[in-house]
């Protein structure tokens, strides 16, 4: 069966400072996969998507990035974190040549930058 | 995408049967119906898809009038643990498409004992 992980489930991190975040899929080859974000309150926004390794479009201009280095794993990054980054980020799955409105979501990681 | 409006809130009470209203009045030929349900600090769960006419799963049913520009998620008989926030999507979710949903701010359902 398919798995998807995301980590860190929580962060605390300063202005200005770096951000990581990493999600990996299990049991699935070549997936679509999807970074979101939900503030307090509020709906998901899509922030990056990608249909392969190496391939990324992004939804939503801003200071952040995202990576695809291997097959199953998708990479949020940010050289310098503003307040307006936090929130509780979310990685997806979709099957690849499948429909696309099933989306798999990881648990999240919830970020509060100070 | 087709912009969709829905309740921001219901209250329900354990046993009855919920209705949830979305209009999606610029729906267009090839777009699909979706509904994902989202629990606190946790990532949307898919309930249910269509495209026109009645859809029945094990956990919801989904009404599409001929017309298509509003759909109704039913939950029938809600218990407390169904108490979530509720979204309705619309887009070309077809095969080979990237899937780009568009999450709104969803009905928040409260189901009270």
């Amino acid at each position: 069966s398919q798995t998807i992980h995301q980590w860190p489930a929580t962060l605390v991190q300063p202005v200005g400072s770096p951000l990581s975040l990493e999600c990996t899929v299990e049991g699935t080859s070549n997936p679509n996969l999807y970074w979101y974000r939900q503030a307090a309150g509020r709906g998901l926004q899509l922030l990056f998507y990608s249909v392969g390794i190496g391939q990324i479009s992004s939804e939503v201009p801003q200071n952040l990035s995202a990576s695809r280095p291997q097959d199953r794993q998708f990479i949020l990054s940010s050289k310098k974190l503003l307040l307006s980054d936090s929130g509780f980020y979310l990685c997806a799955w979709s099957g690849a040549g499948g429909p696309s409105y099933e989306q798999y979501f990881g648990p999240g990681t919830r970020l509060t930058v100070t | 995408l087709a912009k969709t409006t829905q309740p921001i809130s219901m209250d329900s009470y354990e046993g009855q049967e919920v209705n949830i209203t979305c209009s999606h009045n610029n729906i267009a030929t090839n777009d699909y119906i979706t509904w994902y349900q989202q629990f606190p600090s946790q990532g949307p769960r898919f309930i249910i898809q269509g495209y026109k006419t009645k859809v029945t799963n094990e956990v919801a049913s989904l009404f599409i009038p001929a017309d298509r520009k509003s759909s109704t998620l039913s939950l029938p008989r809600v218990s407390l643990s169904d108490t979530a926030v509720y979204y309705c999507l619309v887009g070309d979710y077809g095969s080979g498409n990237t899937g780009k949903l568009i999450f709104g701010q969803g009905t928040t359902l409260q189901v009270k004992p």
